[in-house]
């Protein structure tokens, strides 16, 4: 079972951030968060994984609470093109498996 | 660099029948993955291959098998189709079997429907 909740849905203006949050209450502290987001029709893309400390890179942040018990996914000026549904998972890293929940489908409206 | 790719990209089986599907995966990757996605649902993980061998396995039964090749290229094979055989199916590859620090790059899938 995944070891994440997401909120079902969520809709974010065009050029808006798109703050997407996720709990991981159970998380242990060899686990990495990880998010992956999949567009319609096509397999997960990667976007940034964390431990403790926040991470950026050229797509998203990832900001993790200081007890690591939840996280937001932030996309700082989305587009059309950001909509998809986005998974946040717990991993320990040490592990070939992904366990994948049901995911937030965010919609970005014009 | 060329990317996952995965084929057919859509098929039709009957209940019963026997069903394989290919993936090549990402230049320099030598672990291959399998996933199963039914519609609505996340992806569920089948199981994965590292040279040539399965290095780990889902909670799916032993008609789903599968097969990697010296080129890192891999085969999914189903057994004795059932409906709720019917799916996405989604190859990933990585550069190694156990670090998912490096991401997975996914494949489009093959989408299969038992009829």
């Amino acid at each position: 079972d995944a070891k994440t909740t997401q909120p079902t849905s969520m809709d974010c203006a065009e050029g808006r951030a798109a703050n997407l949050p996720c709990n991981h209450s159970t998380i242990s502290g060899n686990e990495y968060v990880y998010w992956y987001r999949q567009i319609h029709s096509q397999g997960p893309q990667y976007i940034i994984h964390g431990l403790k400390n926040n991470e950026t890179n050229e797509m998203a942040s990832l900001i993790i609470t200081e007890d690591r018990k939840s996280s937001t996914l932030i996309l700082p000026h989305a587009t059309l093109r950001d909509t998809a549904v986005y998974y946040c998972i717990v991993g320990s890293g040490n592990t070939g498996k992904l366990i994948f929940g049901q995911g937030t489908t965010l919609q970005v409206k014009p | 660099e060329t990317g996952v790719t995965q084929s057919p990209t859509h098929l039709i089986k009957t209940r019963g029948q026997q069903v394989t599907l290919r993936c090549s995966s990402q230049s320099g990757h030598n672990t291959v993955s399998w996933y199963q996605q039914a519609l609505g649902q996340g992806p569920q993980f089948i199981f994965q291959y590292y040279r040539e061998e399965e290095n780990g396995r889902g909670n799916f039964p032993p008609r789903f098998s599968g097969l990697q090749f010296p080129n890192y290229s891999s085969e999914l094979n189903v057994n004795a189709l059932e409906l709720d055989d019917s799916a996405l199916y989604l190859c990933a590859s990585s550069q190694t079997p156990d670090r998912l620090h490096y991401g997975y790059t996914f494949g489009s899938g093959t989408r299969l429907t038992v009829v």
